[in-house]
C-alpha cells in the first residue's frame, strides 16, 4: 500500500524558516518524481515544487523561487521542502504527492493528507 | 506565467452528464490532468494525460481536448461525484506546473 506522511508544519513567525518532510512507503521512492502542492485556507491548489527521482532536477514556482528548496533523501524514503523567509501568504496546507512521468507533467497519483503551516506573529 | 481558467461552479442532475472545462494557452501543447477534492480531504487524480484513468476511478469519468480547452466529462453523475475539480498542466513558460482555480460540482 502506498503511503505518504507529511510532517513539520505548525505556527511560525514571519521571517522564520522551517523544513517540511514527507516519508513514503509502498513504492520504490527513487524511481519517481515527487511534488509539493499547497492550498491556502478556503483557496485552490497551487503547485509549489517538484524534483526528479535522482534529485538532480528541481523545479519551483515563480512565487517561491529563492525561498523554497525541494530535496530528497532516497536512502530514507523522504522528501523535503525547506522554506525560508516565511511570509503570511505561505500559510497553507502543504501536500506531498507522487508523480507519474516527468517532474513537470503534473500527474500526481498518490497524495499525503497534508501538513498545515501557519505563518503569523 | 500561463493561466488555466475554470468555471467556479457547475451543477448537474443526478444521473445526467456534465462537462467541466479548463481553458489556457498551454493546453494547445500539453494535456490536462484532473483532480477531485472533497472537503477536508487530499485531492484524488481522476484523469491524467490524453484520457487515462488511475486504478479505481470509475469509467464514467473521461477527458477530451480541443485547441486551448480541456474537458472532463462525468457520464451518469452520482451523488458521490460532488466536490471540487481542478485541472492542471505543464507550464512551458516557466518550466513548472499550473493549476486551474477549481470548479465546484453540485449534484442535484
Amino acid at each position: 500500500e502506498v503511503q505518504l506522511l507529511e510532517s513539520g508544519g505548525g505556527l511560525v513567525q514571519p521571517g522564520g524558516s522551517l523544513r517540511l518532510s514527507c516519508v513514503v512507503s509502498g513504492f520504490t521512492f527513487s524511481d519517481y518524481a515527487m511534488t509539493w502542492v499547497r492550498q491556502a485556507p478556503g483557496k485552490g491548489l497551487e503547485w509549489v515544487s517538484a524534483i526528479g527521482g535522482s534529485g538532480d532536477a528541481t523545479y519551483h514556482a515563480d512565487s517561491v523561487k529563492g525561498r523554497f528548496t525541494i530535496s530528497r533523501d532516497n536512502s530514507k524514503n523522504t522528501l523535503y521542502l525547506q522554506i525560508d523567509t516565511l511570509r503570511a501568504e505561505d500559510t497553507a496546507v502543504y501536500y506531498c504527492a507522487k508523480g507519474i512521468g516527468t517532474p513537470t507533467a503534473g500527474s500526481l497519483d498518490y497524495w499525503g493528507q497534508g501538513t498545515l503551516l501557519t505563518v503569523s506573529s | 506565467s500561463s493561466e488555466l481558467t475554470q468555471d467556479p461552479a457547475v451543477s448537474v442532475a443526478l444521473g445526467q452528464t456534465v462537462k467541466i472545462t479548463c481553458q489556457g494557452d498551454t493546453l494547445r501543447n500539453f494535456f490536462a490532468n484532473w483532480y477531485q477534492q472533497k472537503p477536508g480531504q487530499a485531492p484524488v487524480l481522476v484523469i491524467y494525460g490524453r484520457n487515462n484513468r488511475p486504478s479505481g476511478i470509475p469509467d464514467r469519468f473521461s477527458a477530451s481536448s480541443s485547441g486551448n480547452t480541456a474537458s472532463l466529462a462525468i457520464t451518469g453523475a452520482q451523488a458521490d461525484d460532488e466536490g471540487d475539480y481542478y485541472c492542471n498542466s505543464r507550464d512551458r513558460s516557466n518550466n513548472g506546473v499550473i493549476f486551474g482555480g477549481g470548479t465546484k460540482l453540485t449534484v442535484l
